[in-house]
């Protein structure tokens, strides 16, 4: 079982639309939560972090559930420029926790 | 602020040969890492340097692979001979002591063995 699991997609969703990315991870001792954005051929760029308390960002929405080691990502009003790719990322899997462990991710296209 | 830079962008070397990768941290960043994507995978974890000491090494994957950061500023990423299973995007990343967030990363270094 991979650390940290994703459906790859893609979700191909119209303009406008609302999308959710689900993820897990196994080790319940994970200390930080991230999303991470990466476009074609680039590098992956933050998103943003994930609390049990959910947090926001404009169209964005994240939430971490630590009981079920669950965390998710909304996107609301999907617009073309969202179309990439969502990594979900834990930190402090092992070693002295400043490793960022990654999901293979889940592509988005957003289609006129 | 510059951002953490990587050279060379692309490199296309044969079984066998030696390639050199080199990451320019964020100024002032004493915690420096290197990941790669392999084709088909999830971007993994190499090695984690705090200046110039290597505090976790255990995602190298076999002794071809040498970092160094010499100086706790820039890193140099060798491998030698070259696989053709080494193929991937390097990426490099830094972050400043007690990071709480993520990290930055460079645009990475696309890396072709045939």
């Amino acid at each position: 079982r991979k650390e940290v699991e994703q459906d790859p997609g893609p979700f191909n969703v119209p303009e406008g639309a609302t999308v959710a990315f689900n993820c897990t991870y196994s080790n319940s001792a994970s200390q930080s939560f991230f999303w991470y954005r990466q476009d074609c051929r680039k590098e992956p760029k933050l998103l943003m972090s994930v609390y049990s308390s959910g947090n926001e960002d404009g169209r964005f929405t994240a939430q971490l559930n630590r009981a079920s080691q669950y965390i998710s990502l909304l996107i609301r009003d999907s617009k073309l420029s969202d179309s990439a790719t969502y990594l979900c990322v834990v930190k402090g899997l092992t070693g002295g926790g400043n490793k960022l462990t990654f999901g293979t991710g889940t592509q988005l296209k957003v289609e006129l | 602020e510059a951002g953490v830079t990587q050279f060379p962008s692309h490199s296309v070397i044969e079984k066998g040969q030696t390639v050199t990768l080199r990451c320019d941290p964020i100024s002032g960043h004493d915690n420096l890492y290197w990941y790669r994507r392999v084709m088909g995978k999830e971007i993994k974890f190499l090695l984690h340097f705090v200046k110039e000491s290597k505090q976790d090494e255990s995602g190298m994957p076999n002794n071809r692979f040498l970092a160094e950061r010499t100086g706790g500023t820039y890193s140099t990423l060798k491998v030698q001979p070259a696989e053709l299973e080494d193929s991937g995007v390097y990426f490099c990343a830094s972050s400043p002591d007690r990071a709480v967030n993520g990290y930055t990363f460079g645009s990475g270094t696309r890396l072709t063995v045939v």
